[in-house]
C-alpha cells in the first residue's frame, strides 16, 4: 500500500488526453511538499519529467504537464502517441514518515 | 554529461549483506547541490527510496529499513556505496542509485538515475 495513491492504468488513443492523478495526505502534499513525476519505459530506469509540481527538465515536450492542489495532483499527456506507453510515478516527501515517497505507478496504454 | 553506475553482485545468499556502489562519471560526488540516494524496485512492483547521502558523510534513512542500512561516500574514489544487511527474498530487487536535488525546503527530487543492477536474493 503506496502512501500516494495513483490509479494502476489510464489509456488513451492516439492523440487524446490522459490524466493520471496522485493523491496524498495532510502529511505529505497536504503539507506543503511539492510532487515530482517520473516516466519508466518497459525495462529502464525511471526519468525525471516534471519536477516541483508544474516544472518540466529539458527535452520534456509541452504536452506534457503537471498540477497540484490541496492534498493531490496530477499529471497530464495531450496528443497521445505509442511512445508514451510507460509506468508514471509520482514523488513527494512524508514529514511522518520523514521519507521520501512514490505513488504506486499507473500504467499508460496507448490504443 | 554526469553519468550514474550502480555495480555489485546479482546473488545474494538469505541472511547475508547486500552491497552495492554507484560510481559518478562526469560529475563529481562533493558537489554541495546534491545528495546521492539509492531507490530499488521489486520485479513487478513500485520504487522505494532506502536513503541518501551527501558530500559530508550525512547519510538519512527509510525509517522501514534503517537498521540494516549503512550508506558510505567516498570522494576520493567519487562513488557512494549501500549496505543492506540480513537480507530476505522480500529484498530481490532492482537496486538504482540516483541524484537527489533540493530546490528550497519543501522540493526534493531525483533528476539523474543509474540504469539499475538487479539483486536476488537467492541460496
Amino acid at each position: 500500500q503506496s502512501v500516494l495513491t495513483q490509479p494502476p492504468s489510464v489509456s488513451g488513443a492516439p492523440g487524446q488526453r490522459v490524466t493520471i492523478s496522485c493523491t496524498g495526505n495532510s502529511s505529505n502534499i497536504g503539507a506543503g511538499y511539492d510532487v515530482h513525476w517520473y516516466q519508466q519505459l518497459p525495462g529502464t530506469a525511471p526519468k525525471l519529467l516534471i519536477y516541483g509540481n508544474t516544472n518540466r527538465p529539458s527535452g520534456v515536450p509541452d504536452r506534457v504537464s503537471g498540477s497540484k492542489s490541496g492534498t493531490s495532483a496530477s499529471l497530464a499527456i495531450t496528443g497521445l502517441r505509442a511512445e508514451d506507453e510507460a509506468d508514471y510515478y509520482c514523488q513527494s516527501y512524508d514529514t511522518s514518515l520523514t521519507a521520501f515517497v512514490f505513488g504506486g505507478g499507473t500504467k499508460v496504454t496507448v490504443l | 554529461q554526469v553519468q550514474l553506475q550502480e555495480s555489485g553482485p546479482g546473488l545474494v545468499e538469505p541472511s547475508q549483506t547486500l552491497s552495492l556502489t554507484c560510481t559518478v562519471s562526469g560529475g563529481s560526488v562533493s558537489s554541495g547541490d546534491y545528495y546521492w540516494a539509492w531507490i530499488r524496485q521489486p520485479p513487478g512492483k513500485g520504487l522505494e527510496w532506502i536513503g541518501y547521502i551527501n558530500f559530508r558523510g550525512s547519510a538519512y534513512y527509510n525509517p522501514s529499513l534503517k537498521s540494516r542500512i549503512t550508506i558510505s561516500i567516498d570522494t576520493s574514489e567519487n562513488h557512494f556505496s549501500l549496505k543492506l544487511t540480513s537480507v530476505t527474498a522480500p529484498d530481490t530487487a532492482m537496486y538504482y542509485c540516483a541524484r537527489n536535488y533540493g530546490s528550497g525546503s519543501y522540493s526534493w527530487y531525483f533528476d539523474l538515475w543509474g540504469r539499475g543492477t538487479l539483486v536476488t536474493v537467492s541460496s
